[in-house]
This record gives C-alpha cells, structure tokens and sequence, in this order.
C-alpha cells in the first residue's frame, strides 16, 4: 500500500539557516510526488511538485527513487516560511493523493 | 474566479443529526475531492469525483456520501453524524490533463464539531 512518511512533526530554524524537510514513500509504481504548503490563516497550495523540477520560493526537492525520498530544501530560511508543509504521493488510475501528517517549520527571527 | 468555495465555514453538530459541506468551483474541473485534515494525522482523502455522475471512495468513506450531478458542485453528505467526524473538511479541484493536471486547488475548508 502506498505511505508517505514525514519524521518530523516540528522543525524550528533561525533565520538564514538553511532547511530540509523530510518526506519518505512507499509505492510499488512509478511515483508522482508534491510538496503542498499551508500558511496560517491561508488555504492550501501547491508548493511544488517533481516532475517540474522547479524552484518556489528558493525551495527544491529531488526524486531520489533509490532512497524512496523526496526532501525539500532551501539554502536560507526566512520568517515568512514559518508553516505547515505536506508532502504528497499521487497514485492509481485516477487521481488520488496521500498526504503525509505533515511537518510545521518555524522560521525564528 | 472564486475559485474553489465551502460553505459553510464553522457547524456544530449534535451526535445523530444529518447535514451537508457544499463545495463548488468554477474553473470547469473535473476532478474534485474531499479531505479530512484532522491534528497528527495529516489529510485523508474521503471522496472523490473524475467528472459528473461518477464518484469513488477514498481512504475514509465511511459516513459520508457524495454525488455530482454538476461539474461545478461537490456536495458531502454526513448521514448521521459522529464525534469522530469533528475534523476541518477541505474541498479540491483539478484539471485532468491540460497544462497543470497537478495541481489541486483548495478550499478554504469548513470545520465541523460533534458534539
């Protein structure tokens, strides 16, 4: 059965430090991976997704296929990054999406 | 655009009772689903529609129902309605194909309690 796992419930980080957000799956086809992003009192958005491999906000994430990972990074962390962040895995004939539990990131002045 | 729109925002409900999340968009998608998002557990998809007429179950379907006899609206129906179903609902919307049939659109979500 398809998983994605986010470790980290909580993930504090002074400014211009750099981040990573960890996001494991689990699917035995080929994967299509998100990063949603939820600000507070905002709806939820797409971040990004892998196969674009775009750059939002001066985020990234890389598809690692061998390690089942899809990370997200930014070299330097501002406030206004401060929120909660999913990583999803789209899956089956139709579209559906499993979510991770997510990950809160606060970014400290 | 609107965009995509729940209604209504807040409900408190009494164990037993029956009622109805709206959700509509109008931005000609056909893809529409519902979420659960509930603390520690993330967002869990409900239903889903790929198109008028057609609707299919996700992780949890339990207790509700959905149908969609438009394009446009999504309705999601509490049959008789449980604390365990006190959770923030969100409605999304996406293409299925086209220049971004990725990206989910979502609503501003409608947070229900049971008492």
């Amino acid at each position: 059965a398809q998983r994605v796992t986010q470790p980290e419930k909580l993930l504090s980080v002074f400014k211009g430090a750099p981040v990573e957000l960890k996001c494991n799956y689990s699917y035995s086809g080929s994967p299509e991976l998100f990063w949603y992003v939820q600000y507070s009192r905002q709806r939820l958005q797409l971040l990004l997704r892998h196969i674009s491999r775009e750059s939002i906000k001066g985020f990234t994430a890389d598809l690692n296929k061998g390690e089942t990972s899809f990370h997200l990074k930014k070299p330097f962390a501002q406030e206004e990054d401060s929120a909660m962040y999913y990583c999803a895995l789209k899956w089956g004939s139709n579209y559906k999406l499993t979510f991770g539990k997510g990950t809160l990131l606060t970014v400290n002045p | 655009n609107a965009g995509v729109t729940q209604t209504p925002k807040f409900q408190v409900l009494k164990t037993g009772q029956s009622m109805t999340l709206q959700c509509a968009q109008d931005m000609n998608h056909e893809y529409m689903s519902w979420y659960r998002q509930d603390p520690g557990m993330g967002l869990r998809l409900i239903h889903y529609s790929v198109g008028a007429g057609i609707t299919d179950q996700g992780e949890v379907p339990n207790g509700y129902n959905v149908s969609r006899s438009t394009t446009e609206d999504f309705p999601l129906r509490l049959l008789s309605a449980a604390p365990s179903q006190t959770s923030v609902y969100f409605c999304a919307s996406s293409t299925l194909g086209g220049k971004s049939p990725d990206t989910q659109y979502f609503g501003p979500g409608t947070r229900l309690t049971v008492l």
